[in-house]
């Protein structure tokens, strides 16, 4: 039972450097959910996703975009990545808007020089 | 969001009890979350408090106080493995989306 998993777990960019995130959970939730986590903050809401084919900005959704094409995987993209992006991004789901806990995957440290 | 507030630190020893506190703001407010992460790990979920009262689960315990915009997370019996971040989170009565706060880093020690 893989619950949610997140690839890549590291990943170095430099400035100006375009990549994605993969999210994948198997628990056939509706919600999914992007965070980041940064030192001294609480985890902050980038965008999220209601079902398969819909996105929606959360607080810091600039200079990210998301999609969610199949409804068991969530993509976070960074066109062109800035050093104020490094930080741990945090993957979660939930079976629905209201229901239940959220289910983390294990992150993605990621550094931009 | 609910601007939640938690102390950044605790320190305490083996086998004593630790209370977390959380404050938010209450307008807004639908139910609250504590999570444990441990360093370099995903945080996983404890408890779930939507109405006023205590709730024990084991060694740990949690308490809200929704007139209060209080909540508290207990620790009894610590353990090593305890060491870790505590994070307090609210869930918007509008949304129902978490608001975290920035976590209670627990350091307990023999």
């Amino acid at each position: 039972n893989a619950g949610v998993t997140q690839t890549p777990k590291f990943r170095v960019l430099k400035t100006g450097q375009s990549m994605t995130l993969l999210c994948a959970q198997d628990m056939n939730h509706e919600y999914m959910y992007w965070y980041r986590q940064d030192p001294g903050m609480g985890l902050r809401l980038i965008h999220y996703s209601v079902g398969e084919g819909t996105t929606a900005k959360g607080e810091v959704p600039d200079g990210y975009n998301v999609s969610r094409l199949k409804k068991q995987n969530f993509l976070l993209g960074l066109e062109s990545a800035a050093p104020s992006q490094t930080s741990v991004y945090f993957c979660a789901s939930r079976i629905d808007e209201r229901t239940g806990e959220l289910f983390f995957g294990e992150g993605s440290r990621l550094t931009v020089l | 969001g609910q601007n939640i507030d938690q102390p950044t630190e605790m320190t305490a020893t083996e086998g004593a009890i630790v209370q977390i506190n959380c404050t938010y703001q209450t307008s807004g407010f639908n139910g609250l979350f504590w999570y444990q992460q441990h360093a370099g790990e995903a945080p996983t979920f404890l408890s779930y408090n939507v109405l006023d009262g205590l709730e024990e689960k084991g060694r740990f315990s949690s308490f809200l106080s929704r007139s209060k915009g209080y909540s508290y997370l207990l620790l009894k019996e610590l353990q090593m493995k305890d060491s870790a971040s505590y994070l307090c989170a609210g869930e918007r009565s509008n949304d129902y989306k978490l608001s975290f706060g920035a976590g209670t880093t627990v350091t307990v020690r023999a």
